[in-house]
């Protein structure tokens, strides 16, 4: 089992580009995270998929759109990079409580 | 607002001593505790958890004590290791909000050998 799994590892990106990260896990889990971690602010949801076909706003949703794409995928957009969303990603997933992150995606928005 | 809050950025021990990690909160709807742990260019990893029905967990070096009427949550690792150096998050869960968490800002644990 590779657990959750999160492409790139690393991305820059010019501020209005936009990127797509991906997210699959394999422990056929029903919900789905993406979280985005800046120093000494600890984790905050960005969306979150409780079930296959359903999303939902977290924490700081602006400036970013998701998709379930089924149960194992869950894709995070970004429309217009700004340097603002400089950050590092985390994709997690749960079946109940304990939530099971990814290695993460360093981004980069200059 | 910052519902659940590590007032401590960093704590450092010795190899061998105990460890206490603390984490506040203010939302009384909360009924399910964790703690993760996360090396550098890893993602957080699960470490123990808390039902607020309970006082006390124990894993192995790990046990996390829930003080409900002070909203107060921590960790104790004993003894200390320096493979224990890492950031360590305390999280929690609404009541009523399915499976989200909302995590503290995590204090950065060094066990000096």
């Amino acid at each position: 089992n590779a657990g959750v799994t999160q492409t790139p590892k690393f991305q820059v990106l010019k501020t209005g580009q936009s990127m797509t990260l991906q997210c699959a896990q394999d422990m056929n889990h029903n919900s789905m995270y993406w979280y985005r971690q800046d120093p000494g602010m600890g984790l905050r949801l960005i969306y979150y998929s409780a079930s296959e076909g359903t999303t939902d706003k977290g924490e700081v949703p602006n400036g970013y759109n998701v998709s379930r794409l089924n149960k194992r995928e869950f894709s995070l957009r970004l429309e217009s990079a700004a340097p603002s969303q400089t950050s590092v990603y985390f994709c997690a997933s749960s079946l109940r409580y304990e939530q099971y992150f990814g290695p993460g995606t360093r981004l980069t928005v200059t | 607002d910052q519902q659940v809050k590590q007032n401590s950025p960093s704590l450092s021990v010795q190899e061998g001593r105990i460890s206490i990690l603390n984490c506040d909160y203010t939302n009384s709807m909360f009924d399910y505790f964790l703690w993760y742990k996360k090396y550098p260019a890893e993602g957080p990893t699960f470490l123990i958890s808390i039902s607020s029905i309970k006082d006390k967990n124990e894993d192995g070096r790990f046990t996390v004590f829930l003080n409900k009427s002070a909203k107060h949550l921590s960790l104790h690792i004993v003894p200390s290791q320096p493979g224990d150096s890492a950031v360590y998050f305390c999280a929690a869960r609404p009541e009523t909000s399915g499976s989200r968490l909302t995590f503290g800002e995590g204090t950065q644990l060094t066990v000096n050998p």
